[in-house]
């Protein structure tokens, strides 16, 4: 069973870049890293999840090790709309999809 | 498309009460899941279904039931309420076990 660690909180700034670091020690070979975000009264949004090195989307890059056991998730040029929290979860097919487990979350406040 | 769309958005119960949470999704997707998230906290997993007729416990599956008849419904079922199922309910569904579609919430009070 995969567990994740993540900072509980980060604050930034408008127009800053905002990397946000999860720690995944015993991931498993066939896992995926998966963000997500929420935001106040709202459901979780995905992100952006990858295997290993990086991705990157419209919204964010994901950042992974070639060990896997940690994966950050990078965020340019933060406006204020980004202030929420940032779920990484780590889990796939063969460990089992009742095995994705959200912890507390990086609640990431960005300030004007 | 709708998404995934939960009704009520709020409900208050009386212990001892019994509710059923409707959920639906437009996406064709075989995976749905409940989800409940109280305050601060991180979301914990009640029943997920991989199809229809197919369901199996999550992490926290006490005081609740559900059914999956079709692909598109997947009610969670509260029988006699209690103050502790206070929270905040989300449904979600999936093509895949890991990238999930949310739908807003149902905010439930149990007084």
């Amino acid at each position: 069973l995969a567990k994740t660690t993540q900072p509980i909180s980060m604050d930034s700034y408008e127009g800053q870049e905002v990397n946000i670091t999860c720690s995944h020690n015993n991931i498993a070979t066939n896992d995926y890293i998966t963000w997500y975000q929420q935001f106040p009264s709202q459901g979780p949004r995905f992100i952006i999840q990858g295997y290993k090195t990086k991705v990157t989307n419209e919204v964010a890059s994901l950042f992974i090790p070639a060990d896997r056991k940690s994966s950050t998730l990078s965020l340019p040029r933060v406006s204020l709309s980004d202030t929420a929290v940032y779920y990484c979860l780590v889990g796939g097919f063969v460990s089992g999809y009742n095995k994705l487990i959200f912890g507390a979350g990086t609640r990431l406040a960005v300030h004007p | 498309n709708a998404g995934v769309t939960q009704t009520p958005k709020f409900r208050i119960l009386k212990i001892g009460q019994s509710m059923t949470l409707q959920c639906a999704q437009d996406m064709n997707h075989n995976y749905m899941y409940w989800y409940r998230q109280d305050p601060g906290m991180g979301l914990k997993l009640i029943y997920y279904s991989v199809g229809a007729g197919i369901t199996d416990k999550g992490e926290v599956p006490n005081g609740y039931n559900v059914s999956r008849s079709t692909t598109e419904d997947f009610p969670l079922r509260l029988e006699l309420a209690a103050p502790s199922q206070t929270s905040v309910y989300f449904c979600a569904s999936s093509h895949e076990p890991d990238t999930q579609y949310f739908g807003p919430g149902t905010r439930l009070t149990v007084l």
